[in-house]
């Protein structure tokens, strides 16, 4: 069966330091996949997906990058992060090719920054 | 700024009672609609999904209503159960690469079960 780890599940960070959140897909290949950030009580914003091995596509400027140096890993990092950066960020995949909306998402990473 | 939201931050129903989760979208061409739970802490787990040409959708005790004309869907839960307390997600497939999974939600309603 196919499973989703996200991993750090909590971080505390200061404004200005560097972020690494990393993402693995089990059990399945070539998969879609995402990073969402959720505010407190607000809705999922998507900030990056990727298709592919290398192939990243941003969908807010801001300073978060990611990252899929392997097919069934996704990374989200930053340089300097900012206040406005804290959130839950959620990883999801789909199976590539598949017109469905089904994601499955990870446990997600709560970040602070302070 | 997003295209589908919801109307009612939040909603409690009585244990045993059906409960409606309304949903509206402004993008007229949108033809593919999800709804998805999260519970505290966790990420969103998918419940049901509609596309355009249906109107309505069942599943177990939970059905979708889709209208077109104004916009608008809902998410019917029959006999709402404590387990059913969660935030609950409309979401719209915007399009995007492996066959369209680009999908943006709304803003969440709270969904809480009074015994």
């Amino acid at each position: 069966s196919q499973t989703i780890h996200q991993w750090p599940a909590t971080l505390v960070q200061p404004v200005g330091s560097p972020l690494s959140l990393e993402c693995t897909v089990e059990g399945t290949s070539n998969p879609n996949l995402y990073w969402y950030r959720q505010a407190a009580g607000r809705g999922l914003q998507l900030l990056f997906y990727s298709v592919g091995i290398g192939q990243i596509s941003s969908e807010v400027p801001q300073n978060l990058s990611a990252s899929r140096p392997q097919d069934r890993q996704f990374i989200l990092s930053s340089k300097k992060l900012l206040l406005s950066d804290s959130g839950f960020y959620l990883c999801a995949w789909i199976a590539g090719g598949r017109d469905t909306g089904e994601l499955f998402f990870g446990e997600g990473s709560r970040l602070t920054v302070l | 700024g997003e295209s589908v939201g919801l109307h009612l931050p939040t909603l409690s129903v009585q244990e045993g009672d059906n409960s409606i989760i309304n949903c509206a979208y402004s993008n007229s061409a949108s033809d593919y609609f999800i709804w998805y739970k999260q519970e505290s802490g966790k990420g969103p787990q998918f419940i049901i999904d509609i596309r355009s040409n249906m109107d309505k959708r069942q599943g177990q005790r939970v059905t979708v209503l889709l209208n077109k004309t104004v916009k608008h869907l809902s998410l019917q839960i029959a006999a709402t159960q404590p387990g059913d307390s969660a935030v609950y997600f409309c979401a719209e497939n915007m399009g995007g690469p492996g066959g369209g999974n680009k999908l943006t939600f709304g803003t969440g309603t709270q969904l809480k079960v009074e015994l």
